[in-house]
């Protein structure tokens, strides 16, 4: 079974420093893995995907995450964090030979904070 | 930049009364789903609908919950008879196609808050 696991359910960071928010999963096979963020009264978007090409993936808004296997994570990077950024992140797995591609499963995630 | 739409953005109901949640999918996607977040806890999938039928779903979609697209616009999610537990946030989203590479044009709309009393 697939899981998905978000170490930090809230990560606080000054305007213009980096960011990191951490994300480990569980899979059987070979993973699709995303990361979403939802802004407050806002639908959940995606910010970028990984598929099994390029291990790191760049994303909107400056964002990207690396995809290592041996360590089953996909943590979510930006070298210099915006007020904008601000929002709910969750990290999202899908594997295909657990079932038909249709449902995603998803961490807890992590609230970020920006500090002025 | 076309949007999942869901109505009402928040719902109050009564124990043991039914509550229809709405959705208008992207007018080109095929593929259509729930997904619902009880707070404080994580987003889970309730159900996917392709070609008027459901493709798949989850153990939390049991005979009181059920889906339909009437009039191929609207999407809804039925729950016959409310529980204080089925008090969450429900998500809509849809897919232009069989989204493999998994999440292709997954597009979720902005939530129904459902408060059962």
């Amino acid at each position: 079974a697939q899981s998905v696991t978000q170490l930090d359910s809230h990560v606080s960071v000054s305007e213009g420093t980096p960011v990191l928010l951490r994300c480990n999963y569980s899979s059987s096979y070979s993973p699709s893995l995303f990361w979403y963020v939802q802004h407050p009264n806002k639908g959940l978007q995606l910010l970028l995907k990984y598929t099994s090409a390029a291990t790191l993936v760049k994303g909107i808004n400056g964002f990207e995450a690396e995809f290592k296997k041996s360590e089953t994570s996909f943590h979510l990077t930006k070298p210099s964090a915006h007020m904008s950024d601000a929002a709910e992140y969750f990290c999202v797995v899908s594997d295909l030979l657990n079932n038909a591609g249709n449902m995603l499963t998803f961490g807890g995630g992590t609230r970020l904070m920006v500090k002025p | 930049e076309p949007e999942v739409t869901q109505t009402p953005s928040h719902q109050v109901t009564q124990m043991g009364q039914e509550v229809i949640l709405r959705c208008v999918p992207i007018s080109n996607h095929l593929y259509f789903y729930w997904y619902r977040q009880i707070l404080g806890q994580k987003v889970e999938f309730l159900v996917s609908f392709y070609n008027n039928e459901i493709s798949e779903k989850s153990e939390i979609f049991d005979d009181q919950f059920s889906v339909e697209r009437p009039d191929g616009s609207n999407f809804t999610l039925k729950i016959r008879s409310t529980k204080l537990e089925d008090s969450a946030m429900y998500f809509c989203a849809s897919s232009e196609r069989q989204p493999y590479p998994m999440g292709y044009g997954y597009t979720f709309g902005s939530g129904t808050r459902l408060t059962v009393v």
